[in-house]
Parts: structure tokens; C-alpha cells; sequence
């Protein structure tokens, strides 16, 4: 089966800029998740949905960072205004029926 | 709250065993592995369910002591592809999110 796919692979922003994020997970997984992962940390979760609603964003810096999944499908996570500490990678996951996560391969987010 | 994971690193040459722990202060409900290599993304090894189960992956295995909230991951004759950083996850009942260790690099040598 294709993989979760990600785009862009990378991006470079100034601090204060937008960014947006895009995941499309594997078809048919209705369960997809966001995580940020910072160098040589885990991966912290950002937000989870089920079909095209939320289970949990408690984590999701509101301030600053909002996450859509329309029609229960591809879905992206934006950052804005983007801040030195959101340097990162972004990972977008989806879960199948072995409750395994499958990751795409992230975007590698530098803001400077 | 983020499990501990132990060793936080390990170094090998290839043939030896090595085995990687993660606690949990939580209940739990299940416990995911991952292994990382660099630049790429996570990817599943296994997951062990709450029953005590033990699992195997070619010479990759787990156990899962929910008793304890605690799970080992032994990696049997190393082999150079498995280095990497291995994550455990934990998933506590009720939730279907992981909350992932800070992870344990391991460097297999020839």
C-alpha cells in the first residue's frame, strides 16, 4: 500500500512568517495525527483526528498553530505567526488495523 | 506524562544483544516500538497489548509487564541495519494517542 505523504520535504521561513503543511495518510485509515519532533527529542503530539473530527489538540499551541482535515482525508497543519522554538520536525501519521502508526516523512522546518 | 526510556545510548559490535527498557508512571494499555534512522521518519517494529504478551520480529522481540507499566525491547545477534534511535510509545486506556520516550540510540559496529 502507498505510504502517508508529506509535503514540503523542507522549508525555511523568517520568524513571524506563515507555514502550512500538508499530509495525505494511507487510504482508508480514518485515524490521522500530527506530531512535532524537536532534535534528539520523540515525537510530541500536536493534534489527532478521527475521520474530519478532533479527539484531542490539547497540546496544540492555539495560539499560533491550527489543523483541518476536510472531508476526512488529507489534512494540514499551519503555523502563524512562526517563532524560533517551532523549528522542528513535522510529522503527520495515520493508523491502521495492526494499531501501528505509519509515518510519513516529515517536514524538516528551519525559521530563522 | 513521557515514559523513561534506558539505556540512553548503547554501542555494539555486530553479533552482541542489547536491551532497551521503558517505564511508565500510568496505567497503560499498550506499548508501541520504533526504531528512527537519521533524517528519516519513525518506523513501527511492534506493538504489545496489556496480557503480558511477548512479541518477535525476526530477531527483534518485546515484552510487556503491565503489572510493573514497564516494556523491554532485546535485540538478538545485532546486526549494522538495526542502528537507529528506538522509541517506545505508551498508550494509556481510554486514549488512542502515543506519548513517545526521548529515545535510545543504538550504534552497531562491524
Amino acid at each position: 500500500e502507498a505510504g502517508v505523504a508529506q509535503s514540503p520535504r523542507y522549508k525555511i521561513i523568517e520568524k513571524r512568517q506563515s507555514v502550512a503543511f500538508w499530509c495525505n495518510p494511507i487510504s482508508g485509515h480514518a485515524t490521522l495525527y500530527w506530531y512535532q519532533q524537536i532534535l534528539g527529542q520523540g515525537p510530541k503530539l500536536l493534534i489527532q483526528f478521527q475521520n474530519n473530527g478532533v479527539v484531542d489538540d490539547s497540546q496544540l499551541p492555539k495560539d499560533r498553530f491550527s489543523a483541518e482535515r476536510l472531508k476526512g482525508v488529507d489534512s494540514t497543519l499551519k503555523i502563524q505567526p512562526a517563532k524560533l522554538e517551532d523549528s522542528a520536525v513535522y510529522l503527520c501519521a495515520s493508523r491502521g488495523r495492526n494499531y501501528g502508526y505509519t509515518f510519513g516523512s516529515g517536514t524538516r522546518l528551519t525559521v530563522v | 506524562q513521557q515514559p523513561v526510556q534506558s539505556p540512553q545510548a548503547v554501542i555494539l559490535r555486530e553479533g552482541e544483544d542489547a536491551v532497551i527498557n521503558c517505564s511508565s508512571s500510568k496505567a497503560l494499555y499498550s506499548v508501541h516500538w520504533y526504531r528512527q534512522k537519521h533524517g528519516e521518519a519513525p518506523v513501527f517494529l511492534m506493538i504489545l497489548l496489556k496480557g503480558g504478551e511477548q512479541k518477535g520480529h525476526d530477531k527483534i522481540s518485546a515484552s510487556f509487564n503491565e503489572k510493573k507499566q514497564q516494556s523491554s525491547l532485546y535485540l538478538t545477534a545485532s546486526q549494522l541495519s538495526y542502528s537507529g534511535t528506538y522509541f517506545c510509545g505508551t498508550e494509556r486506556p481510554g486514549y488512542s494517542t502515543l506519548t513517545f520516550g526521548k529515545g535510545t540510540m543504538l550504534l552497531v559496529s562491524p
